[in-house]
């Protein structure tokens, strides 16, 4: 069965650069979730999206913006990069109609040196 | 304020039955509990939820309390890839999931 597939896997960035994350959720998912997880700590809400409009927002900072497409895909955008943006980024889908049974991606892992 | 507590850590030997424990002592009559966990360093994996009864999936079954104030997660029979973190989450719907600190399991042959 097709997962939600997240690019890249790997990033490496310095202070004050920008990023952009990409999520393509699970055929026929409406909803996109991001999560943002700190070494050694939980995943953490940043923001999510239902129909290409954002429908909750979370800890995200207001360097970071999101955004759902056409096709359903979803980018995060973040800018000014600090060290402490270091972290996996988690995005994961739905269906609207069951928020709460989501299936996440594998993750990328962003390291800002 | 923490709406779930969960013990820290646990082991369980490899074929037997692993029952993780969650305490939700202030849920309200209308909050879900949703169990998830997360293998290392891969995304957070549905598990199973309940309201009130108890409930059964291929992976694991809940089992809540007559009063919902606690519930029992169970793999019935525990494999070494069920090595993981497991969240216990209480929720509204309408509201986000908030993960942590769960229970690290381990799962030893």
């Amino acid at each position: 069965a097709a997962g939600v597939i997240q690019s890249p896997r790997h990033l490496i960035k310095e202070k004050r650069e920008t990023a952009t994350l990409k999520c393509y959720p699970i055929p026929r998912h409406d909803t996109v979730y991001w999560y943002q997880q700190g070494p050694g700590q939980d995943p953490q809400f940043l923001i999510s999206f239902y129909e290409k409009m954002q429908s909750d927002k979370g800890s995200i900072p207001d360097r970071f913006s999101a955004q759902q497409f056409s096709d359903y895909h979803s980018e995060l955008n973040m800018s000014s990069l600090e060290l402490g943006d270091s972290a996996l980024y988690f995005c994961a889908s739905s269906l609207s109609l069951n928020p709460y049974e989501q299936y996440f991606g594998p993750g990328t892992r962003l390291t800002v040196t | 304020d923490a709406k779930t507590t969960q013990p820290p850590s646990m082991d369980c030997a490899e074929g037997r039955a692993a029952n993780l424990p969650c305490n939700h002592s202030t849920i309200s009559g209308n909050e879900y509990v949703y169990w998830y966990r997360q293998i290392h360093s891969q995304g957070p994996q549905y598990i199973i939820h309940g309201l009130k009864n108890n409930e059964t999936n291929e992976m694991a079954s809940l089992i809540i309390t007559e009063d919902r104030k606690s519930s029992t997660l169970i793999l019935p029979h525990a494999t070494l890839r069920d090595t993981a973190v497991y969240y216990c989450i209480v929720l509204l719907y309408g509201q986000n999931f908030v993960f942590g600190p769960g229970t690290r399991l381990s799962v030893l042959p």
